[in-house]
């Protein structure tokens, strides 16, 4: 079966840095997308990648090795409005969004 | 309108009825697509539809039905409502099957 794996719940410090893992294992793979999603709103899309290594977008980055079917997302600077749920899903062969539960991250003062 | 917009916001529904949930887009997107989320599960994908005059089944399509007349509208039609169909419903689109996905606000469904 697919399945997409990300920890439930973490928690961070304003202005430290977090990282979410991801790993998968999906029927094909066509890319990998993060999403950001705050209580009571729509997600909204923060990065995708198709070829391993490196994404860099501002304060977030994210990381996809293919042959370890593992991905993570990094923010840095940390800000209070950092707090929501991120959303890791990744596009099989059908090009079909196979979505992970989300990582609630906590950020604290 | 810009983006995509779900109609109603929420909505309270007795078992048996039929409801219909309305989502438009006006970004000329070819693909649309309806999710659920539910507590500790991740979106799970009801329907979707590649391009005007065209659907498909997703995850979980029993119970759902879909029509895609037209390229901004894709309503999603509950013909007999379940408590277990209590969630809350997504709609995106996108330009092509393989794009980020843009999701419309959601609609709260209880059925009781």
């Amino acid at each position: 079966g697919q399945n997409i794996d990300q920890p439930t719940e973490m928690t961070a410090t304003e202005g430290a840095i977090v990282q979410i893992n991801c790993t998968y294992q999906t029927s094909g793979f066509n890319g990998l997308f993060w999403y950001q999603q705050h209580a009571g709103e729509a997600p909204t899309f923060l990065s995708y990648n198709v070829l391993d290594g490196l994404e860099e977008k501002g304060r977030f980055s994210s990381f996809l090795s293919r042959s370890k079917g593992y991905s993570y997302l990094l923010l840095k600077e940390l800000q209070m409005k950092d707090s929501a749920s991120y959303l890791c899903a990744v596009m099989d062969s059908n090009y079909q969004l196979i979505w992970g539960a989300g990582t609630k991250l906590i950020i604290k003062p | 309108i810009a983006g995509i917009t779900q109609a109603p916001t929420s909505q309270i529904l007795a078992a048996g009825r039929r409801m219909t949930l309305r989502c438009t887009q006006d970004m000329r997107h070819n693909a649309m697509y309806w999710y659920r989320q539910d507590l500790g599960l991740g979106l799970r994908l009801i329907h979707y539809s590649n391009t005007a005059g065209t659907t498909g089944k997703g995850e979980v399509p029993d119970g759902y039905s879909v029509s895609r007349a037209n390229t901004d509208d894709f309503p999603l039609t509950l013909a007999s409502a379940v408590p277990s169909q209590t969630s809350v419903y997504f709609c995106a689109s996108s330009t092509s099957g393989s794009n980020e996905q843009f999701f419309g606000p959601g609609t709260r469904l209880t059925v009781l």
